[in-house]
């Protein structure tokens, strides 16, 4: 198994749709990220969960629901996105959120119709 | 807003030649980290530099922190195809509480055979 795995890799969406994005990390890490990467923008952090608690959440719109069950898996649920919501979604994970290094997946590329 | 300025943006050079791509802030890092995204790809990271002036090399790739702790720079000898990619800085400011990493917005390179 690779370190993090994300699921779809790919998603299409209308915009009344609800979908949901899948990450699994297999590394035994306690600390699990949602990225948003856009294009010509820096990649922008959306939510932060240590022990599956949430720890930071950066002002995302509630469209954008996380889901933390355990410490290997992370979803996003969809909800009533926007366009301009299409994008790369990485998942990352670390050990501890004030460590080093962060694993990331290979993304989920998101458009939204 | 703690800021990470890259530059530059975009870069396409031919096999062989050298580069350098930077990393700028108007604050201080506690510790700064590069990665590279190929496409298709989440970021891996290559390094992570902590202390004012520290060198650091990876076969071609030589990273430096400057002595204030508010830049770096990523110096490739000898650019191989291989080296194409997104090159991402990261740092983690010294006064930002969260102590979450802030990225910069990449220098997107490309090696031509």
């Amino acid at each position: 198994e690779t370190g993090v795995t994300q699921t779809p890799r790919h998603l299409v969406m209308g915009m009344t749709n609800k979908k949901s994005l899948k990450c699994e990390q297999h590394l035994g890490h306690n600390a699990m990220y949602w990225y948003k990467q856009s294009a010509k923008k820096p990649l922008e952090l959306m939510f932060v969960y240590s022990l599956e608690e949430r720890v930071e959440n950066n002002s995302v719109p509630s469209r954008f629901s996380p889901e933390c069950p355990n410490s290997s898996h992370l979803f996003l649920h969809l909800h009533t996105l926007q366009p301009e919501d299409s994008a790369l979604y990485l998942c990352a994970s670390s050990q501890g959120i004030n460590t080093g290094e962060l694993f990331f997946g290979e993304g989920s590329r998101l458009t939204v119709l | 807003t703690q800021l990470l300025e890259q530059s530059p943006q975009f870069l396409s050079i031919q096999e062989g030649e050298n580069l350098t791509v930077y990393c700028n802030s108007s604050s201080v890092f506690s510790s700064l980290q590069w990665y590279r995204q190929e496409p298709g790809e989440g970021p891996v990271l290559l390094v992570t530099v902590v202390t004012g002036g520290e060198v650091k090399k990876l076969k071609r790739l030589t990273f430096q922190f400057g002595d204030a702790r508010k830049d770096s720079s990523l110096h490739i000898t000898a650019a191989q195809p291989g080296d194409t990619g997104l090159y991402l800085c990261a740092g983690k400011f010294r006064h930002n509480a969260g102590n979450m990493l802030t990225f910069g917005g990449g220098t997107r390179l490309m090696v031509k055979p």
